[in-house]
């Protein structure tokens, strides 16, 4: 079945550093492929998403390009924040599909 | 306009007890979801249900578990029996026409759920 395999956390930045997100994944067909993101006490956020190989997602100085050769979809900002502190989710679905799966999730928390 | 509610936020229960989590999907959203994130793993599809219907449930475990969006009032997602292995984080989402790449679902802030 289809999965998604993210960079294990916790990750601590400094504020303006850069931040990466390993995120890669198995699936049957040609799936769509999402980030989400969790601040504290909210629910999950769409933050980006591709829907082909080669697509690049952008939203919020975030961006992420759909790797189909090495099924990858890596998260990515040049200049981080102390408010980018929360959880990251990677997800998939297939084509058109409402059901997402999800990675387990990576937390970040940015200091000043 | 307010989001997905989820209550109670945290619930804790003794096993063989029932768990019931709710979820108020956003003004005008027809359609629930619900997902689960066991401890270390990614959330996975559950059900999906519209009013008053069950359209999908080939995520959810065939014992112990249930679900229900009524006319009126939120969806329920009830569990029966607890056990250990149940303690999860359970997430609800909802959208104003079926979910898919164009059209995002939003998700609540989930109820971590713990059993004793």
């Amino acid at each position: 079945g289809d999965s998604v395999t993210q960079m294990e956390g916790p990750v601590t930045l400094s504020e303006e550093a850069c931040l990466t997100i390993n995120c890669t994944y198995t699936a049957t067909g040609y799936p769509s492929l999402f980030w989400y993101v969790q601040y504290p006490g909210e629910g999950l956020q769409l933050l980006l998403k591709a829907t082909k190989a080669d697509d690049k997602g952008s939203n919020k100085g975030f961006e992420a390009t759909y790797r189909k050769e090495t099924t990858s979809f890596h998260l990515e900002k040049g200049s981080v924040q102390v408010s980018d502190s929360a959880v990251y989710f990677c997800a998939l679905s297939e084509t058109n599909d409402y059901k997402l799966s999800f990675g387990a999730g990576t937390t970040v928390t940015v200091r000043a | 306009n307010a989001g997905v509610m989820q209550n109670p936020r945290h619930l804790v229960r003794r096993r063989g007890q029932e768990a019931r989590l709710r979820c108020s999907p956003m003004k005008g959203h027809s359609h629930v979801y619900w997902y689960r994130q066991l401890p270390e793993e990614g959330l996975k599809f559950m059900v999906y249900l519209q009013k008053e219907n069950i359209i999908d449930e080939s995520g959810m475990p065939k014992e112990r578990f249930s679900a229900e969006f009524p006319k009126e009032g939120p969806s329920i997602l009830r569990i029966q029996q607890v056990v250990r292995g149940d303690s999860a984080a359970y997430f609800c989402a909802s959208s104003p026409v079926l979910a898919g790449v164009y059209n995002e679902q939003f998700f609540g802030p989930g109820t971590r759920l713990t059993v004793l």
